[in-house]
């Protein structure tokens, strides 16, 4: 099984900081790798596929980036809604596997 | 509008059995892989299941294998997930979730999720 491995497992920011998460894959995923935002007692939400495509209806303020086996999802002006957890997941083989999500704070 | 509604979740003894629903609308069911993933509280998203969208298909993760069965019927717009051999390890929220038709292969959509507690 792929392992995937997100750091940091949390992180304090204010609003409008520029924040970065990164996302290793334990093998080569090629760009099968997705994330996804979660907030509590909600479902997951799809906000970047194939490593950098930026899902139909998520602010530009979302990127991603990254092949092989390190990705990075980065928010660029972090607003008050953003503060939530983020899961990277490869779809490159099954099972699936996700990341252990990084939580996103209010500092 | 796509909608995925699951159902079914409660509480059972270990040992005990459940079946859990997802019924989706909006979008031609039969044509795409359906998945089950769960969470345990205050944990992170583990992937349980998937199916094909001809339901010939399935895999399953280790830690379920042998003891839960993914199952579809097309004409009801519903998935399944039946669970037996439940254990207090198997207490999560489990949702299910549509498998993009686009090379990325991923879910594009979530249902809200169901509840399932294993306790004596």
């Amino acid at each position: 099984d792929i392992q995937m491995t997100q750091s940091p497992s949390s992180l304090s920011a204010s609003v409008g900081d520029r924040v970065t998460i990164t996302c290793r894959a334990s093998q080569n995923i090629n760009i099968y790798l997705n994330w996804y935002q979660q907030k509590p007692g909600k479902a997951p939400r799809l906000l970047i596929y194939a490593a950098s495509s930026l899902q139909s209806g998520v602010p530009s303020r979302f990127s991603g980036s990254g092949s092989g086996t390190v990705f990075t999802l980065t928010i660029s002006g972090l607003q008050p809604e953003d503060f939530a957890t983020y899961h990277c997941q490869q779809s490159y083989s099954t099972p699936r596997t996700f990341g252990q999500g990084t939580k996103v704070e209010i500092k | 509008e796509v909608q995925l509604v699951e159902s079914g979740g409660g509480l059972v003894k270990p040992g005990g059995s459940l079946r859990l629903s997802c019924t989706a609308s909006g979008f031609t069911f039969s044509s795409y892989w359906i998945h089950w993933v769960r969470q345990a509280p205050g944990k992170g998203l583990v992937w349980v299941s998937r199916i094909n969208g001809d339901g010939n298909n399935t895999n399953y993760a280790d830690s379920v294998k042998g003891r839960f069965a993914i199952s579809r019927d097309n004409a009801k717009n519903t998935l399944y997930l039946q669970m037996n051999s439940l254990r207090a390890e198997d207490t999560a929220v489990y949702y299910c979730a549509r498998e993009s038709q686009s090379n990325s292969r991923c879910f594009d959509s979530w249902g809200q999720g169901t509840l399932v507690t294993v306790s004596s």
